[in-house]
């Protein structure tokens, strides 16, 4: 079975401090991965997608991801974060051909302070 | 473009009381998805849709139904319900498995 698992459950930052949120995944076959974001009291929101191609993608407000294939994992970086980058992201995944369904980590909080 | 809409936004049910949670969108996606989100634990898929007339379960099913009779319907029914389906309930929907899923704003329910 799919899993997806995010190595942090809350990340308190600085403004302007760099961030990077670890994403790994567990699935044999080809996937696609996602990384959505919830601003408090928010939907979800698409930040980043990957579906083939460069495994360095790039998204809204700055962020980019990378796929490592070797280590299943899509990683979310971002070189310096803003107070209104406070959220929680989750990473997520599906299968290739699959009926769309997209597995989720668990989350992972963000607080910037300014 | 409305996207996705969910109604209500809160909901206050008493145990063994019923609900019917709406979702509709005007995107003609095929597929919609049902996710309920509990804190700390991400979101989990109660059912999902590839089109009218075709559901199927997600991880964690018991407790609630679908029906799906047009496209951009997709209500979600609770029966009899219980504290451990007080959550946030997310509807999506895309095109498959290729692209996104596109969120409505949420139900926040309460079993109380």
């Amino acid at each position: 079975a799919q899993s997806v698992s995010q190595h942090n459950h809350h990340v308190i930052l600085s403004e302007a401090a760099s961030l990077e949120l670890g994403c790994n995944y567990s699935y044999g076959g080809t996937v696609n991965l996602f990384w959505y974001v919830q601003y408090p009291g928010q939907h979800l929101q698409l930040l980043l997608k990957y579906f083939s191609g460069d495994p360095l993608v790039k998204g809204i407000k700055g962020f980019e991801a990378e796929f490592i294939k070797s280590k299943f994992s899509f990683n979310l970086r971002k070189p310096s974060v803003q107070w209104s980058d406070t959220a929680e992201y989750f990473c997520a995944v599906n299968a290739r051909g699959s009926q769309g369904n997209l597995i989720f980590g668990k989350g992972t909080k963000l607080s910037v302070k300014p | 473009n409305a996207g996705v809409t969910q109604t209500p936004k809160f909901r206050i049910l008493k145990i063994g009381q019923s609900m019917t949670l709406q979702c509709t969108q005007d995107m003609n996606h095929n597929y919609m998805y049902w996710y309920r989100q509990d804190p700390g634990m991400g979101l989990k898929l109660i059912y999902y849709s590839v089109g009218a007339g075709i559901t199927d379960k997600g991880e964690v099913p018991n407790g609630y139904n679908v029906s799906r009779s047009t496209t951009e319907d997709f209500p979600l029914r609770l029966e009899l319900a219980a504290p451990s389906q007080t959550s946030v309930y997310f509807c999506a929907s895309s095109t498959g498995g290729y692209t996104e899923a596109f969120f409505g704003q949420g139900t926040r329910l309460t079993v109380v």
